[in-house]
């Protein structure tokens, strides 16, 4: 089963508004990052951001972790219709150490 | 500096055939996961490589087994393939981190997998 369950399921916007997406995950991780996925095609990095951090920032995304309420958002600014794919979080357990995807978030930027 | 590569983009099966797909890794990693992603789902995690051996599994039945040879290069088999194993086959590849874990996964553009 998936670990992590993003929010919204699908996410429709015009071109220069913001897209926030969510992550909640159900155990304790050691880091999180986040994947873009252009249609069919395979998945590209992100970000990532360890447990012990708070927020980070690359470019025009925003990146923060709640490790109390095991949640993560991903924040697009200023939105292009080129960010339009599907968005997954992945987490890592060190226990287990593999990587665990979500069910992803379709985001569609119109122009 | 290649990226991941995999091997056959696109392939047609029927039901009860044997399938390989193949994996080279970016050049200078040594871990190899697969992954199985159904249409409009996130990846599934079927099993990962390092050092020739499956380091861990997810919930995938024996039908699906791998290997990795010591160029790090792996493959994943499917035999008695049923419908239900139709979908994008994922390979990604990393360093082998620390407790932290090892980082960025690279991942290839996967092999569409159809099962008629």
């Amino acid at each position: 089963s998936q670990q992590g369950e993003e929010d919204p399921q699908a996410l429709s916007i015009q071109e220069g508004e913001n897209a926030t997406m969510n992550c909640s995950y159900k155990t304790s991780i050691n880091n999180l990052q986040w994947y873009r996925q252009n249609s069919g095609r395979g998945l590209v990095h992100l970000i990532l951001i360890r447990s012990n951090e708070r927020e980070k920032h690359s470019g025009r995304l925003r990146v923060t972790l709640d490790t109390s309420k095991k949640s993560s958002s991903l924040l697009i600014t200023a939105s292009r219709a080129a960010d339009t794919a599907s968005y997954f979080c992945a987490t890592f357990h060190s226990g287990t150490y593999k990587y665990i995807f979500g069910t992803g978030t379709r985001l569609k930027v119109l122009a | 500096d290649a990226g991941v590569t995999q091997s056959p983009t696109h392939l047609i099966k029927t039901r009860g055939q044997q399938v390989t797909l193949r994996c080279s890794p970016k050049s200078g990693h040594d871990t190899v996961s697969w992954y199985q992603q159904a249409l409009g789902q996130g990846p599934q995690f079927i099993f990962q490589y390092y050092e020739e051996e499956e380091r861990q599994r997810g919930n995938f039945p024996d039908r699906f087994s791998g290997h990795q040879f010591p160029n790090y290069s792996s493959e994943l088999n499917v035999n008695a393939l049923l419908l239900g194993d139709s979908a994008l086959y994922l390979c990604a590849s990393s360093s082998l981190g620390g407790s932290g874990g090892p980082g960025e996964l690279f991942f290839g553009e996967g092999s569409r997998l159809t099962v008629l």
